[in-house]
């Protein structure tokens, strides 16, 4: 079965450094996401992109996120200067771009700051 | 406003019982769905009901709509060990665009 896959498993970084998570959506998938989820709390839409462009954001996606489909496969999550809050596990998912057929996530990746 | 508010947050049971877990909203929505996540890991998905259906069976798995309530529930029937994980409800509604509002989850344990 197709599978969304995210890289790294696991990152841990130092505060204010910048980090780069990556996700490799299904390959017919139209719409890409990003979700996180801090420890114990609800998970948590940060964005969705859709033709090369963002095309919804949440309040959390501040200029401080950016977010790139640099080739036919990737897609990239960029967090700049990061702070400690940042710390969550972070899930890209893709679709179709029909909500009813659900949506394909990650396994995540688990962001420390420190 | 909170979109998807799961109960219990927490439910023991042996294997071979039913568990149940509800999930309320407060706003109209297109859909309803149910992901499972295993401790630390991904969001696996489970089964989606449409506003317009009652209910839905997958499996083991039954899931109530009801939108006159703004409630759902999951019934995992004849529980294993494996089913040991937190489930969320997940909604989208045409206001909101194209994107999911989780619950807070509830954790089940089976135990053997």
């Amino acid at each position: 079965e197709p599978e969304v896959t995210q890289t790294p498993s696991h990152q841990v970084t130092q505060m204010g450094q910048e980090v780069i998570l990556r996700c490799v959506p299904i390959s017919n998938h139209l719409y890409f996401y990003w979700y996180r989820q801090i420890l114990g709390q609800k998970v948590e839409f940060l964005v969705s992109f859709y033709n090369n462009e963002i095309s919804e954001k949440s309040e959390i996606f501040d200029d401080q996120f950016s977010v790139e489909r640099p080739d036919g496969s990737n897609f990239t999550l960029k967090i700049r200067s990061t702070k400690l809050e940042d710390s969550a596990m972070y899930f890209c998912a893709s679709s179709t771009g029909t909500v009813y057929y659900g949506y394909t996530f990650g396994s995540g990746t688990r962001l420390t700051v420190v | 406003s909170q979109q998807g508010e799961e109960d219990p947050q927490a439910l023991s049971i042996q294997e071979g019982e039913n568990a149940t877990m509800n999930c309320s909203y407060k706003t109209s929505i297109n859909n309803l769905q149910w992901y499972r996540q295993n401790s630390g890991r991904g969001l696996v998905h489970l089964i989606l009901i449409r506003s317009n259906e009652r209910e839905k069976h997958s499996g083991r798995l039954r899931v109530t709509l009801d939108t006159s309530k703004k409630s759902s529930s999951l019934l995992i029937t004849a529980s294993r060990a494996a089913d040991t994980a937190s489930y969320f409800c997940a909604t989208d509604a045409e206001a909101a665009g194209n994107k999911l509002t989780f619950g807070g989850g509830t954790r089940v344990l089976v135990k053997p």
